[in-house]
């Protein structure tokens, strides 16, 4: 269990540009979820993928969000045209099957837009 | 609409002191309630997962509890250390879609002074 990894840890980027993250789950995880969170808030949830498909997303994701998990392994969070409002550390986590198996997280993505 | 309360929002105690954090929540159809440690720029660390028929469930120096009637559940710190200081982040599942259905609380921020 080598725990789930996110890339990059710190993303600086000014308003208007495209940015990528990575999430590395645990290997045997089939579900990966994506959450935002803002400072002295918890955790929001953007979406969720069981294997590679995506099952839900949160009305937080706009369209200028996108979320992909192409073989069912690591999956990436695309925001095109970042506004100030998407600073936020974005969170990845994996768990098995079933409703009470724990969320495994990462350490996050830091987003810092100026 | 599902909400999670806690309180305190923050708290500081004399290392080797005991604590106790409070949680009420609302959300329904109640699937599980799960505490998580959050150390400063890390992601969230799973503490506890108890069901409907849990209520009390135990990890090292952490107590959870639970009373489903009241919809209340409490996270008892036992002999705190400074490594103890972390935000702790109550949090509810909602029962039948899936675990993703998850519902935030706002955390407790519990500092440890020596």
């Amino acid at each position: 269990d080598t725990g789930v990894s996110q890339n990059p840890r710190h993303k600086i980027t000014k308003r208007g540009q495209n940015v990528t993250f990575r999430c590395d789950p645990i290997s045997e995880h089939n579900r990966l979820y994506w959450y935002r969170q803002t400072l002295g808030q918890g955790p929001e949830f953007l979406t969720y993928f069981q294997n590679e498909a995506q099952l839900e997303k949160s009305r937080l994701l706009s369209d200028r969000f996108s979320a992909e998990r192409p073989k069912g392994s690591f999956s990436t969070l695309e925001i095109q045209r970042t506004e100030q409002g998407d600073s936020a550390m974005y969170l990845c986590a994996s768990s098995r099957g079933g409703s009470n198996q724990p969320q495994h997280f990462g350490d996050g993505t830091r987003l810092s837009i100026l | 609409k599902n909400q999670v309360e806690q309180s305190p929002q923050s708290l500081i105690i004399l290392e080797g002191k005991n604590c106790t954090l409070q949680c009420n929540y609302t959300v329904s159809p109640f699937s599980n309630l799960r505490w998580y440690k959050q150390d400063t720029g890390r992601g969230p660390v799973s503490l506890t997962i108890m069901t409907f028929s849990e209520n009390t469930k135990s990890n090292g120096r952490y107590t959870a509890t639970l009373d489903a009637d009241t919809k209340q559940s409490s996270l008892h710190i036992t002999a705190s250390q400074l490594s103890d200081s972390a935000s702790y982040i109550c949090v509810v599942s909602a029962k039948g879609a899936g675990s993703y259905q998850l519902t935030f609380g706002k955390g407790t921020k519990l500092s440890v002074i020596p």
